[in-house]
């Protein structure tokens, strides 16, 4: 099973800088990745998959990047409606497997 | 607009059993695979299985194999989750989800529906 580790836990940041989410692979997913966002109360939603590629619908200030094994979403300047959190899931390999997420809250 | 509704959760005493069902609309049935996933309370998520768009492949996590059985119904654009033997671990909000592409492979999810709750208590 390939154990996906995310960084920080919680990453405490002002409106309007930037936020670095990481997403660490315990082998190479090539790029097999997908970004989640969940918000209290509801389901999740796709907001990267690809490792870069953006879903419909998603604003431009969130953008995925890498291969391999190490992978960071960057939120370029966090709005209020950004702080919540965030997963991500490899899918290269089953059993499918999701990291353990990073909360986002405001500093 | 591409919707999945999730139903069939409750309280279960261990070792019972629960049907959930997720009900499509939307988009093709027949044409995507289904996953379906869990969050413990306060907890991150797991995966839980996958039933190929024709329903002929399936696969389970290891903590669910053997337990949990996912069919699908095309003509009713309804996917089940039969749980059999619960344990207290089980206990999540379960959640479906379309695969966003249809064909081999492409295994991430969208959209997810709104959940159900399974709660294992004596």
């Amino acid at each position: 099973e390939i154990v996906m580790t995310q960084s920080p836990v919680t990453l405490s940041v002002s409106p309007g800088e930037r936020g670095t989410l990481s997403c660490r692979a315990s082998q190479s997913v090539s790029g097999n990745l997908a970004w989640y966002q969940q918000k209290p109360g509801q389901a999740p939603r796709l907001l990267i998959y690809g490792a870069s590629t953006r879903a419909t619908g998603i604003p431009a200030r969130f953008s995925g990047s890498g291969s391999g094994t190490e992978f960071t979403l960057t939120i370029s300047s966090l709005q209020s409606e950004d702080f919540t959190v965030y997963y991500c899931q490899q899918y290269s390999n089953w059993p499918l497997t999701f990291g353990g997420g990073t909360k986002v809250e405001i500093k | 607009e591409v919707q999945l509704v999730e139903s069939g959760g409750g309280v279960v005493q261990p070792g019972g059993s629960l049907r959930l069902s997720c009900a499509a609309s939307g988009f093709t049935f027949s044409t995507y695979g289904i996953h379906w996933a869990r969050q413990a309370p306060g907890k991150g998520l797991e995966w839980v299985s996958v039933i190929s768009a024709n329903g002929a492949t399936t696969m389970y996590a290891d903590s669910v194999k053997g337990r949990f059985t996912v069919s699908r119904d095309n003509p009713k654009n309804t996917v089940y989750l039969q749980m059999n033997g619960l344990r207290v671990e089980d206990t999540a909000i379960y959640y479906c989800a379309k695969k966003m592409l249809a064909g081999v492979g492409n295994h991430w999810f969208d959209p997810w529906g709104q959940g159900t709750l399974v709660t294992v208590s004596s």
